[in-house]
């Protein structure tokens, strides 16, 4: 079935350094692609999205493209600030009513 | 209209209790996702509802789990004869189908089973 592995964390860097999150993904078809957050104390809130591959999906200076060749949607994000700290979910695809989020990658931006 | 809403937002309760949370989802939303989430894991699927119809269960979800939305808008969850071990956040979601799938989620309901 559908299914998407992304990299474990946590992940601790300083403010301003340059940030990937590696996510890929199984699915058949050509289902839209999704980031999602949890800051701490919070419920999960939609970061970006993409709908087909080569779309860029971009939100508060974050971004992540579908590669369909890769089968990825890696996150990244070119300097994080300490609010960034949070929990990124590569979200499944919706297709084949699969739905896993996996444990998630912790973030924390250090001053 | 503001997003899903979820009622309680906390809930206490003896092991052994019966507890039912509700999920009011976004107005014209017509999937509505059930999950369940423990400290420092990701949202673990229980169920989900297209309409009125429940159309897939989680395989791992205890018969004492069960589901509705009768009229399609609101939904409720009931845990019966609750354990320790239910004690979890459970958030509830919402999408419109045809728009990308993409899930809009409530604050959940903090369950502790004492």
């Amino acid at each position: 079935g559908d299914s998407v592995t992304q990299m474990e964390g946590p992940v601790t860097l300083s403010e301003e350094a340059f940030l990937t999150i590696n996510c890929t993904y199984t699915a058949t078809g050509y289902p839209s692609l999704f980031w999602y957050v949890q800051y701490p104390g919070e419920g999960l809130q939609l970061l970006l999205k993409a709908t087909k591959a080569d779309d860029k999906g971009s939100n508060k200076g974050f971004e992540a493209t579908y590669r369909k060749e890769t089968t990825s949607f890696h996150l990244e994000k070119g300097s994080v600030q300490v609010s960034d700290s949070a929990v990124y979910f590569c979200a499944p695809p919706l297709s084949g009513n699969q739905f896993y989020f996996g444990t998630g990658t912790s973030l924390t931006v250090i001053p | 209209d503001t997003g899903v809403s979820q009622d309680p937002r906390h809930k206490i309760t003896k092991r052994g209790q019966n507890v039912t949370f509700r999920c009011d989802p976004i107005s014209e939303h017509n999937r509505l996702y059930w999950y369940r989430q423990t400290l420092g894991q990701g949202p673990e699927f229980l169920t989900y509802f297209q309409n009125e119809a429940q159309l897939e269960k989680s395989r791992l979800l205890s018969d004492r789990f069960s589901a509705e939305r009768p009229k399609g808008s609101f939904s409720t969850l009931e845990i019966q004869r609750t354990e320790q071990g239910d004690s979890a956040m459970y958030l509830c979601a919402s999408s419109l189908v045809g728009s990308f799938d993409e899930q809009f989620f409530g604050p959940g309901t903090r369950l502790t089973v004492l």
